[in-house]
């Protein structure tokens, strides 16, 4: 069966360091991954989207890179701040059905930074 | 910076009544859908809607739930008998297609009673 996972332990790092988190997902053939935050309470928040033919994207303090053959995605954040503590999920775009398409999420890896 | 609303942000219903959870999506998107998330747990998906029907639906969207878009804004879920079990946070989100990113509202916490 389709599988995601990211770090299920909570990742806590010092301001201004990098951050890293992973999604590995098996079973898939996504044709591209998103990677949401997510507040406690609130909804998600797209932050960025890569494609099967895209090895790496960036914006801002934000990169993320798929490797399609060890199915895995790394998400970094560098220069890290305490406004990045949050959880982040992990999102895989189901099979296409013709008129619409569905995201599975990972559980999500919570990371805090700490000053 | 368009963004998707959601009504009520809260809502407590008695079980086997029935909710109505309002979404009004981002203007000029083409797909809208509804995903909850336990409290937690993972944000799961339940339903897409394109061109006025259900494009895909989960395990989860079973005769209890329905969707709709009423009128040019706004996009519906719908559940006829509510069980302890449906109290989770729902999210809609909308998509301009379905290559792009989905933008998410801020939920409608259900708790049922």
């Amino acid at each position: 069966s389709q599988k995601i996972e990211q770090n299920s332990e909570a990742l806590n790092i010092q301001e201004g360091k990098t951050a890293t988190l992973t999604c590995n997902y098996t079973n898939y053939s996504p044709a591209y991954l998103q990677w949401y935050r997510q507040d406690p309470g609130r909804g998600p928040v797209f932050l960025l989207l890569i494609r099967e033919n895209e090895k790496e994207k960036r914006k801002e303090r934000l990169k993320v890179t798929f490797d399609t053959t060890l199915k895995q995605s790394l998400f970094h954040i560098t220069a890290s701040q305490p406004a990045d503590s949050a959880t982040y999920l992990c999102a895989l775009e189901g099979q296409l059905t013709g008129g619409g398409n569905k995201l599975t999420f990972g559980t999500g890896t919570q990371l805090k930074v700490e000053l | 910076e368009p963004e998707v609303t959601q009504t009520p942000s809260h809502q407590v219903t008695q079980m086997g009544q029935e909710v109505i959870l309002r979404c009004v999506p981002i203007s000029n998107h083409l797909y809208f859908y509804w995903y909850r998330q336990i409290l937690g747990q993972k944000v799961e998906f339940l339903v897409s809607f394109y061109n006025n029907e259900i494009s895909e639906k989960s395990e989860i969207f079973d005769d209890q739930f329905s969707v709709e878009r009423p009128d040019g804004s706004n996009f519906t879920l719908k559940i006829r008998s509510t069980k302890l079990e449906d109290s989770a946070m729902y999210f809609c989100a909308s998509s301009r297609d379905i290559y792009n990113e989905q933008f998410f509202g801020p939920g409608t916490r259900l708790t049922v009673l």
